[in-house]
């Protein structure tokens, strides 16, 4: 079983680079999130989806864009890289929250460092 | 709106001793209770979690109770092992209409042998 699969895995950057983290997910499961992990300030999210072709902004949604063009996707657009942007980006899914399956999965992390 | 908080960290204790993290909660409602655990180098996975008040979640020797008179959701285990250093986090679901869980910071533990 696959689950949540995040690419890449590492990944380093210079100022101003754009550049686009990849989750899927093989669960069909209608929500996904993106977070990011900084040391101190636990996991915030960005941006979620509660469906294909749906998203919406999270508690740091800034910087980031994001897509959900298909189901089993959701894709992290940094367009324009900053230093401020170096975190561990963390991708999940779920049945549905709020709905008696507030299960997430989480993918094993994206390590990103902004130059 | 809501929020969790947990005792802050880290926690260094020695093999078989006893576990306890804390954690709070301000929320609406009749919210879900969870805790989450990190292992080095991985992602989040469910721990346990409590639905309603007096539920008692469980798994691998870990325990919460949800209480909902002092709003804690305290994770304890009473023989702590080196496998278990990891980061725990405690989160809440408030509920139908909500689209996401609401993560305490986390509360890294380390167990020495």
């Amino acid at each position: 079983n696959a689950g949540v699969t995040q690419t890449p895995k590492f990944r380093v950057l210079k100022t101003g680079q754009s550049m686009t983290l990849l989750c899927a997910q093989d669960m069909n499961h209608e929500y996904m999130y993106w977070y990011r992990q900084d040391p101190g300030m636990g996991l915030r999210l960005i941006h979620y989806s509660v469906g294909e072709g749906t998203t919406a902004k999270g508690e740091v949604p800034d910087g980031y864009n994001v897509s959900r063009l298909k189901k089993q996707n959701f894709l992290l657009g940094l367009e324009s890289a900053a230093p401020s942007q170096t975190s561990v980006y963390f991708c999940a899914s779920s049945i549905g929250i709020g709905q008696g399956n507030e299960k997430l999965f989480f993918g094993s992390g994206t390590q990103l460092s902004v130059l | 709106g809501n929020s969790v908080t947990q005792m802050e960290g880290p926690v260094t204790l020695s093999e078989e001793a006893f576990l306890t993290i804390n954690c709070t909660y301000t929320a609406t409602g009749y919210p879900s209770l969870f805790w989450y655990v990190q292992y080095p180098g991985e992602g989040l996975q469910l721990l346990l979690k409590a639905t309603k008040a007096d539920d008692k979640g469980s798994n691998k020797g870990f325990e919460a109770t949800y209480r909902k008179e002092t709003t804690s959701f305290h994770l304890e285990k009473g023989s702590v092992q080196v496998s278990d250093s990891a980061v725990y986090f405690c989160a809440l679901d408030s509920g139908a209409g909500s689209y996401q869980l609401t993560f305490g910071k986390g509360t890294k533990l380390s167990v020495i042998p």
